[in-house]
């Protein structure tokens, strides 16, 4: 059964600098994706960025980038220029090739201090 | 509408009472799917329906939950004999299609079901 870890309960960035959220999965699936949500307060999971596991280059939305690593079934996202709007918890998610059944891991609360 | 809408936003029951919990999908998204978040947890999968049909229920803890979509838009989640082991947040999502590339699901502010 696929699986999706996220060891890192909370984390905090000073303003401005940059932060890496990381994420583990398991599957013996060759062809799935791999996404990034979001979700502040409002409950509302919101798309952070997505990977493709067949593309080799890693995946960027504006200060949004991730590092794949899919030998070591690794999926880390990265945050540039960390901003007060950027709290919130943040899920790492797994899909067998765009499928609809996402598999969440725990999440990781950011906090960003000013 | 411009996006996932979900009623009502927080509810509080009496265990033993029966609930509903609406979904109203992006307009012209055919996939729509409930998942639920217990608290400290990610969302876990409950339901999927491509249109009318539920295409696939194997999220479904037990028979006391059922969910509906009769008109292939709006959806109800149907919750009996509530147990204090269902309160979480019960997030709604939708997607244009159900499967292949590209298949981004656009989740909704979630129902906050508190069962006391």
């Amino acid at each position: 059964a696929q699986t999706v870890t996220q060891s890192q309960p909370e984390m905090s960035v000073q303003e401005a600098e940059t932060v890496t959220l990381s994420c583990t999965y398991d599957t013996s699936e060759s062809d799935y994706y791999l996404f990034w949500y979001k979700q502040p307060p409002s409950r509302q999971m919101i798309l952070v960025i997505r990977q493709e596991a067949y593309k080799q280059q890693n995946a960027t939305e504006n200060r949004f980038s991730v590092n794949f690593q899919k030998a070591a079934k690794s999926f880390s996202l990265k945050i540039s220029d960390s901003q007060l709007g950027d709290a919130a918890m943040y899920f790492c998610a797994y899909s067998t090739s765009g499928t609809y059944k996402y598999i969440f891991g725990t999440g990781t609360r950011l906090k960003v201090l000013a | 509408g411009a996006g996932v809408s979900q009623t009502p936003s927080n509810k509080v029951t009496e265990k033993g009472k029966y609930v509903e919990l609406r979904c109203d999908p992006i307009s012209g998204h055919t996939a729509l799917y409930w998942y639920r978040q217990s608290l400290g947890q990610g969302p876990e999968f409950l339901i999927y329906f491509q249109g009318t049909g539920a295409a696939d229920d194997s999220g479904l803890p037990n028979d006391r939950f059922f969910a509906v979509r009769p008109e292939g838009s709006v959806s109800t989640l149907k919750i009996q004999r509530t147990e204090r082991g269902d309160s979480a947040v019960y997030l709604c999502a939708s997607s244009a299609t159900g499967q292949g590339y590209g298949n981004t699901i656009y989740f909704g502010e979630g129902s906050w079901l508190t069962v006391v």
